[in-house]
Order: C-alpha cells, then sequence, then structure tokens
C-alpha cells in the first residue's frame, strides 16, 4: 500500500463540468502538495497547504489534517486542464508523491 | 527570477553509455533534489542535498549512478553506464520554506 494514494487515476470530463481530485496519506505530514504535470512537461506547484483551504482561480485545495485527507477541485473546467495532477505529502524532508491523476477535458 | 534550469532536455544514447545531466537551482535555494520519473507513475528521491552535502542517498543506485553538488550550487547526476531500464525523466528541484520548485526534466531514453 503506497503512503500516498491518489483517486481517480484516470477522469475524464466536459468543459465546464466541476471536477474532484482525491488524496489519501497514511503518514505524518508537515505540509500537502497538489503539483501539476502537463505532457513532456516540468512540474508545477499548485498549492502547499498544511491546514484548511486554499483558493486561486479555479482551483481549490482543501485538507482535513484529522482525517488525513486532501481534495483538489476544478471551478468550470477547460480543455487547458488536462494534465496529471500529483498529490505529494512533505514528510521529513522529502516529498512522497501519489502516483498521479491524469485529466482530459473535452471540449 | 529564473526558475530552476536543467539540461539537456532530451538526451538519446546507446545502453552501456555515460551519461550527464546538469542543474541550476534558484538562487539562494540551499536544498537541491534529483528525482527519477517512470511513464505514469510519480517522481521517486535518488539524492538530495544541503548545500554541498548528499544528506539522503539512500535511493541513489550507487553501482551507477553518482552526483555532486560543488560549492553547493549547480548540481550535476551522472550514469555510467547506463542501462535500458534508465529510460526515464530525471528531475531536478530545488527548495525555500518548505515548498518545492521542479526544473523542466531531462527526458533520457536508453537504446
Amino acid at each position: 500500500k503506497n503512503e500516498v494514494e491518489q483517486s481517480p487515476q484516470n477522469l475524464t470530463a466536459q468543459e465546464g463540468e466541476f471536477i474532484t481530485i482525491n488524496c489519501s496519506y497514511s503518514v505524518g505530514i508537515s505540509a500537502l502538495h497538489w503539483l501539476q504535470q502537463h505532457p513532456g512537461g516540468g512540474i508545477v506547484s499548485l498549492f502547499m497547504l498544511s491546514s484548511g483551504k486554499k483558493k486561486h482561480g479555479r482551483l481549490i485545495a482543501t485538507i482535513n489534517i484529522q482525517e488525513k485527507h486532501s481534495s483538489l477541485h476544478i471551478t468550470a473546467s477547460h480543455p487547458r486542464d488536462s494534465a496529471v495532477y500529483i498529490c505529494a505529502a512533505y514528510n521529513t524532508d522529502k516529498l512522497i508523491f501519489g502516483t498521479g491523476t491524469r485529466l482530459q477535458v473535452f471540449p | 527570477e529564473a526558475g530552476v534550469v536543467q539540461s539537456p532536455r532530451y538526451k538519446i544514447i546507446e545502453k552501456k553509455q555515460p551519461v550527464a545531466f546538469w542543474c541550476n537551482p534558484i538562487s539562494g535555494h540551499n536544498t537541491l533534489y534529483w528525482y527519477r520519473q517512470n511513464l505514469g507513475q510519480g517522481p521517486e528521491l535518488l539524492i538530495r542535498y544541503e548545500n554541498e552535502e548528499a544528506v539522503d542517498d539512500s535511493q541513489l543506485p550507487k553501482d551507477r549512478f553518482s552526483a555532486e553538488r560543488l560549492k553547493g550550487v549547480d548540481s550535476t547526476l551522472k550514469i555510467q553506464p547506463a542501462e535500458l531500464g534508465d529510460s526515464a525523466v530525471y528531475l531536478c528541484a530545488s527548495q525555500s520554506y518548505n515548498e518545492q520548485f521542479f526544473g523542466p526534466g531531462t527526458r533520457l531514453t536508453v537504446l
């Protein structure tokens, strides 16, 4: 069992749909990261959070420390949101990565 | 401010050949990471540096992989000799206040 698990592994959506990606972790963390990776591209940090909720544009990230669970929401999804979204837990000076959720948004 | 710079972006070599990757972290970031990312998987840590010291290299296959960070700034990762299974994207990241910033990666193909 991975220390950081994401669901779903693959997700398709129509443009405009509300999207949720879930992340559960089993280790103690000081922070949790949501990362975005476009095909052939590097990794971009979307959020780093240790409690509560953060919002940036159409993206919202929440974390429940007691339940060891985080979610990434995308409102009004757009084809340019198509990418792999990776959850990563920051534990004792290193990131433990989930395997990612591949999102495809169709026009 | 420039981000993490890596070169080359792509490298194709034959097995048993050596290969080297270079990383220039964000200025002022003392912590540097090298990761390997296989297709369809998340990145796996190879080595972590604090300044010029390798503080976690437990996942680095030391029989063929080596890394250095002279003067605590730029870093190089070397594979000698490369094997078919080394084909992957090699990512460098630097860190500030628990947040990591990733470079574009080097996509290595070993034929």
